[in-house]
């Protein structure tokens, strides 16, 4: 059974950095691309971020570009999100999705808000 | 970016009812689009990917249709559990972008 696992969600404030980490099981970790997609609360689904097989490639939102950083680790089967400069509009609910446009199969979400 | 666009923004419909939801892109996407459901404090689910596929495990009474500018979602035969938002998503290009969704309610 597919299974993708967020966590390190939580409160901080304008400017503070978070790293939200990704645990996937279930499938070839390496098979695949992933992706990072949030949802401001009450709000639609904008994509973020992704990441090639290898790692090798990455894509982000023009709007968290040089903020954020995505990486895997492949011998762990677990993605990150590393999260600076973070700002108010980037309050959130973000889910880890497996694929790298197209996303087959999506993680429950860890919540990030940001707040003074 | 491709803007994408969804009508209606919401309805309600029977049990039982055909219900059809569209979506526009701004710009071609050829068949790069897919269909997601939402329900509440949840996340989403796949439903169709490359405009017409039914992700394995989904009920054959949801399909996709079209391509380039314009798709469609139809639900055959509505069901309770189907009362959900549904996003359309587009990935021809960079950044992948979502449709605003569509709320769908049973009367």
């Amino acid at each position: 059974e597919v299974q993708l696992v967020e966590s390190g969600g939580g409160l901080v404030q304008p400017g503070e950095s978070l790293r939200l980490s990704c645990a996937a099981s279930g499938f070839t970790f390496t098979s695949y691309w992933m992706s990072w997609v949030r949802q401001a609360p009450g709000k639609g689904l904008e994509w973020v971020a992704n990441i090639k097989k290898d790692g090798s490639e990455t894509h982000f939102l023009d709007s968290v570009k040089g903020r954020f950083t995505i990486s895997r680790d492949n011998a762990k089967n677990s993605l990150s999100l590393q999260m600076s400069s973070l700002r108010a509009e980037d309050t959130a609910v973000y889910f880890c999705a497996r694929g790298g446009s197209y996303s087959d199969f999506w993680g429950q979400g860890t919540l990030v808000t940001v707040s003074s | 970016d491709i803007q994408m666009t969804q009508s209606p923004s919401s309805l309600s419909a029977s049990v039982g009812d055909r219900v059809t939801i569209t979506c526009r892109a701004s710009q071609n996407v050829f068949n790069y689009s897919a269909w997601f459901q939402q329900k509440p404090g949840k996340a989403p689910e796949s439903l169709i990917y490359d405009a017409s596929n039914l992700r394995r495990g989904v009920s054959s009474r949801f399909s996709g249709s079209g391509s380039g500018t314009e798709f469609s979602l139809t639900i055959s035969s509505l069901q309770p559990e189907d009362s959900a938002t549904y996003y359309c998503q587009q990935y021809s290009r960079y950044p992948v972008t979502f449709g605003p969704g569509t709320k769908v309610e049973i009367k």
